[in-house]
Order: structure tokens, then sequence, then C-alpha cells
């Protein structure tokens, strides 16, 4: 299986920061990356897929970038509601998810 | 717009199975990847396996090979999940997720959108 590390495990932010959250993958994924927002008791959103590409409805304040094995997701200025876990996920082969990146208040 | 409903809670002993249901509502179905996903209390998310309805061959991840069987009913716009043998560690709650569409040109689980509410599934003697 491919092994997706994201890193840091958690971040302590304020209104208004700029988050970014890496992820990297065991071996090359091309482009085969996708973010998700998920938020206690709650279903996991998608926010952005094909490492890049900006899902219809999440807030441009949300962007991804890489290729290859290395990839970033940048959160420009953190909004209340972004407080959640943020997971990568690849599906170069078997899918798999990254540890999770937690976004708290500070 | 597709929404997935899932099927209530279940409390199952250990050794027992379990199948869950996801109904697909407002949308295609039939040539859209449906997966399963689970969350441990605690842990993160984990594919458990996926399957295209049009053409009916599930794929498993490795972990639960022989454990899981993923199946649809194209009358109903449903898929199932079942998982056997089951011990404490599978207790989680368990999602479906629907993919790409087949012949998008993506792979058939490169993203999940939309997920079903979730299935807390509790295992315990």
């Amino acid at each position: 299986d491919i092994q997706m590390t994201q890193s840091p495990s958690s971040v302590s932010a304020s209104v208004g920061d700029r988050v970014t959250i890496t992820c990297r993958a065991s071996q090359g994924i091309s482009r085969w990356l996708a973010w998700y927002q998920h938020k206690p008791g709650k279903a996991p959103k998608l926010l952005i897929y094909s490492a890049s590409s900006l899902h219809r409805g999440v807030p441009s304040r949300f962007s991804g970038s890489g290729s290859g094995a290395d990839f970033t997701l940048t959160i420009s200025s953190l909004q209340p509601e972004d407080f959640a876990t943020y997971y990568c996920q690849q599906s170069n082969r078997s899918p798999t998810f990254g540890g999770g990146t937690k976004v708290e208040i500070k | 717009q597709v929404q997935l409903v899932q099927s209530g809670g279940e409390v199952k002993k250990p050794g027992s199975s379990v199948k869950v249901s996801c109904k697909a509502s407002g949308g295609t179905f039939n040539n859209y990847s449906i997966s399963w996903v689970r969350q441990a209390p605690g842990q993160g998310l984990e594919w458990m396996g996926g399957i295209i309805p049009i053409f009916g061959t599930p794929n498993y991840a490795q972990k639960f090979q022989g454990r899981v069987t993923i199946s649809t009913d194209e009358t109903t716009s449903t898929a199932y999940m079942e998982l056997s043998s089951l011990r404490s560690e599978d207790t989680a709650v368990y999602y479906c997720a629907r993919g790409p569409p087949y012949g998008s040109g993506s792979h058939p689980y490169s993203w999940f959108d939309p997920w079903g509410q979730g299935t807390l599934v509790t295992v315990s003697s």
C-alpha cells in the first residue's frame, strides 16, 4: 500500500491566519490526490481533487498544489468554520488516507 | 443532487456479521463508483473497498480481503457492505461515498463526494 504522511498532526491557529498542511506519499502518485475536511459527527467533505482542482462550492481560500509525492493544502485566511480535521487521500493504487491534521483554535 | 442515505446503527456480538446499506437518491447511480470508508474511535479514515455498479466487480483493500463483501442493487440504487467475523476493533462509523463517473478520465476512487451520513457499528459482547 502507498503510505500517506501528513504534517503537522495538529496546528493551533487564529482566525485570519494562513495555514499550510503537507502530505507526502511513499511513492509517486502523479496528481491523484484529494483533500477532505472532516468535523465531528459529520461526513467528510471534498475540498480539492486532482491535487489542485477546487470542488464546486468550496471557498477560494482553500487551494491545493503539488505532484509526484509532495502535496500541500493551504487555507489562505482561516475562518471560524474551518476548524476541523483535514485528510489527504491518494488513489494511484488502492486508496489510502493520510493520518489527518487537526486545525484547532489558538 | 444525489444524496446517500445509510441504514441505522447496529450493535453486534464478536464473531457475527453486519450488513450496512446505502441508498442513492436524486441522481445517477450505476456508472459512479461507490466506496466504503470507516473511522474507528480516535482514528483516521480507512478505505475498505468499492464497486462500480455497471460492472459489479468489487475492489477490496488488502486488509479486509476475505472479510468484506460489497455489492449493489441497481434496481433500488442501493449499495451494501457486509463485514464478517466482527471483532471489537471493527467498532467504527462506516460511511459510503460516491466517486467519479466511469469514463470521466479519473481513477474510479480518486475522490469521494457526496458521503452518506455514517452508520455506527458497535461490536461488543
